[in-house]
């Protein structure tokens, strides 16, 4: 049973085109997170959502839209795909262990679906 | 990756040990992470380490921090064909919430 799934697995699409990619986690995590991996394999944060909040926004361009519908979906929609577009997707989740206090300690384990490939023609 | 530092590629042969490096700048990160992805599939957790820890060591896997210098290594003893990946060295911040990755080492092990 897949803990983090994502679909579509590939996805190819005209310039221009609106797409939306799905992730759903069955293990109870309360934030999660989508990440753009290019060319290079270089992995950059885009979102984050923490119990269906925004938590994370990192410099995305307005036409990438996440959605949290409930803690265990976080869905991308992606207006006017432009050739830079192309990437792989990933989706994780993870449940953040904070402790408060003089010194803040976290750790976040993180739990990654198997990625979609976007490419834009 | 911002600010997370490794070298780009390993090449070692089937039985010999494999050391991947990592430099990081955050001193405030308390968790320290290397993440495995093999092709075609997501990032998956190796090993990690809490800042106030020098060495840990599970099974084939020695991970040494140096936080004085803000390095971390990966050692991967007697390693195998089915080792070769991309490791990603990863810190903790903004409480926790937001992972800044290396730019990966591609480890290949040839037979």
């Amino acid at each position: 049973d897949t803990a983090v799934s994502q679909t579509p697995k590939y996805l190819v699409t005209q310039m221009g085109n609106d797409k939306s990619i799905k992730c759903e986690q069955n293990l109870g995590h309360d934030t999660m997170y989508w990440y753009k991996q290019d060319s290079k394999k270089f992995l950059k944060i885009m979102f984050s959502y923490n119990n269906k909040e925004l938590i994370i926004n990192e410099t995305v361009p307005n036409r990438f839209s996440p959605k949290s519908p409930d803690k265990a979906h976080l869905n991308l929609h992606i207006n006017s795909l432009e050739l830079g577009d192309s990437a792989v997707y990933f989706c994780a989740s993870s449940q953040v262990f904070l402790r408060t206090g003089p010194n803040h300690l976290a750790k976040n384990i993180q739990y990654f679906g198997a990625g979609t490939r976007l490419s834009v023609l | 990756g911002e600010d997370v530092e490794q070298s780009l590629f390993l090449s070692v042969r089937e039985g010999d040990s494999s050391v991947i490096n990592c430099t990081y700048t955050d001193s405030s990160s308390t968790y320290l992470y290397w993440y495995k992805q093999e092709p075609g599939a997501g990032l998956q957790l190796l090993t990690y380490i809490f800042s106030n820890m020098d060495m840990k060591q599970d099974q084939r896997l020695t991970v040494l921090l140096n936080k004085k210098d803000k390095h971390l290594s990966l050692r991967i003893a007697d390693t195998q064909t089915g080792d070769s990946a991309i490791y990603f060295c990863a810190e903790s911040r903004n409480g926790g919430f937001k992972t800044i990755f290396g730019a990966g080492t591609r480890l290949f092990v040839k037979a």
